[in-house]
């Protein structure tokens, strides 16, 4: 099935800092990536997607870089407020029924 | 915003006693998820849905644990004798197929 990692598993920056997550995938077949949030107590959140017929996204502070060769993504998330800390997890699909998730990475951003 | 409501927000159960939890997903949404994660944040896929029917399971949840989406009722997911290492966030989460899952806030069960 479907490995998927994410690296780092933590990150603490002060405010203001840019950060990368990045995320490796082994299932050719994976067509869709959506990214989720998990801050503490609240439900995972939606937060940007990219498709493997695309290579970049963006939304406003978030940058969502695709290498389908490598398998591998990148989320970039710049100017980091005190609110970005969370639990951040990649989930490469099929498109289909079968959804996965990363090993998630813990963004502490820091006053 | 997700509008993916479960109950109850906190389960306590001894070992042995049955654990019950139930979901309603989005409105329009064919595919129904549930999953566990653990205390290092680690998704475990435990069985789906798509219209009532279950499409994939993992071999745990054919055992302990048994899952329903009826038509115009809530899903449900019971373990039938609750282990210490069922202690988990149970999330819920539901589809309109090929896009993004929409999650509930989850049930957290302890099992003592």
């Amino acid at each position: 099935g479907e490995q998927v990692e994410q690296l780092p598993s933590s990150l603490i920056v002060q405010e203001g800092a840019s950060v990368l997550i990045n995320c490796s995938y082994t299932d050719s077949a994976s067509v869709y990536f959506p990214w989720y949030k998990q801050e503490p107590g609240k439900r995972l959140q939606f937060i940007i997607d990219i498709r493997s017929n695309m290579e970049r996204k963006q939304n406003q502070r978030l940058t969502l870089l695709f290498d389908k060769k490598t398998k591998h993504l990148s989320l970039h998330i710049t100017a980091t407020q005190p609110g970005d800390s969370a639990i951040y997890f990649c989930s490469p699909g099929t498109g289909g029924y079968k959804v996965v998730f990363g090993s998630g990475t813990r963004l502490l951003v820091s006053p | 915003n997700s509008k993916v409501i479960q109950t109850p927000r906190y389960l306590v159960k001894g070992q042995g006693q049955k654990a019950k939890m139930r979901c309603i997903p989005e409105k329009g949404h064919p595919v129904v998820f549930w999953y566990q994660q653990n205390k290092n944040n680690e998704f475990k896929f435990l069985i789906n849905f798509q219209n009532q029917e279950v499409l994939q399971q993992i071999d745990m949840t054919e055992k302990r644990f048994s899952a329903e989406c009826p038509s115009n009722s809530p899903c449900s997911l019971e373990i039938q004798s609750s282990e210490a290492g069922d202690s988990a966030l149970y999330l819920c989460a539901s589809s309109p197929h090929n896009t993004e899952v929409f999650f509930g806030k989850g049930t957290r069960l302890t099992v003592v």
